[in-house]
């Protein structure tokens, strides 16, 4: 049975810091793997999406990579700014369903 | 950008009481799903459809649970007999593929339910 973890479960930093949130999965048997954020009381926003055959994608200041074999991907945020302060949810997509990591809550200080 | 929709954004219903939440998927997407998240834990899969049947549900989605592709547009999640611990954040969303592949899923505001 699929298990996605995250690491850290919180994490605060200066803003302008560049910071890597963790997401890594128990059976790299997946077809791809999404980033979300979550605002507090609010929904899923889609951040990245990697294929299976992907390694990393890139949008604006965030950076996903995905390493199969191992299990892993990572979230890199460069140059943090207070607006980027949420939940960092990772979902795999396994047997038509995403299986999701309990996320990282964020908080960049000013 | 296309977005999925979901109304209401709140719902309080009392214990025993049924509730429909509805959603509007994009439009040329063919899978739809709900998912829930209660209060501090992980997000949920409830179940899956496509082609007005339901293609996978998890073990929370019971008798007390079901969905319906009612005029083409909206998707709805009718909670029967609702209980305490059916609050929960409800998310719907939709995807062009059975995977996610290539556009990954696009997810609903969600509806907050609150059972009292």
């Amino acid at each position: 049975k699929q298990e996605v973890t995250q690491i850290p479960a919180a994490l605060s930093v200066p803003e302008g810091e560049n910071l890597v949130l963790n997401c890594s999965f128990t059976d790299s048997a997946i077809y791809n793997l999404q980033w979300f954020r979550q605002d507090p009381g609010k929904g899923l926003t889609s951040l990245l999406l990697i294929q299976s055959s992907q390694r990393e994608q890139t949008s604006g200041r965030l950076n996903a990579s995905l390493d199969k074999s191992s299990g892993r991907s990572t979230l890199y945020i460069a140059a943090s700014q207070p607006g980027d302060s949420a939940t960092y949810l990772c979902a795999v997509v396994g047997d038509y369903q995403l299986i999701w990591g309990a996320g990282t809550k964020l908080i960049i200080k000013p | 950008e296309p977005e999925v929709t979901q109304t209401p954004s709140h719902q309080v219903t009392q214990m025993g009481q049924e509730v429909i939440l509805r959603c509007v998927p994009i439009s040329n997407h063919l899978y739809f799903y709900w998912y829930r998240q209660i209060l501090g834990q992980k997000v949920e899969f409830l179940v899956s459809f496509y082609n007005n049947e339901i293609s996978e549900k998890s073990e929370i989605f019971d008798d007390q649970f079901s969905v319906e592709r009612p005029d083409g547009s909206n998707f709805t999640l009718k909670i029967r007999s609702t209980k305490l611990e059916d609050s929960a954040m409800y998310f719907c969303a939709s995807s062009a593929k059975a995977t996610g592949v290539n556009y990954g899923y696009t997810f609903g505001s969600g509806t907050r339910l609150t059972v009292v």
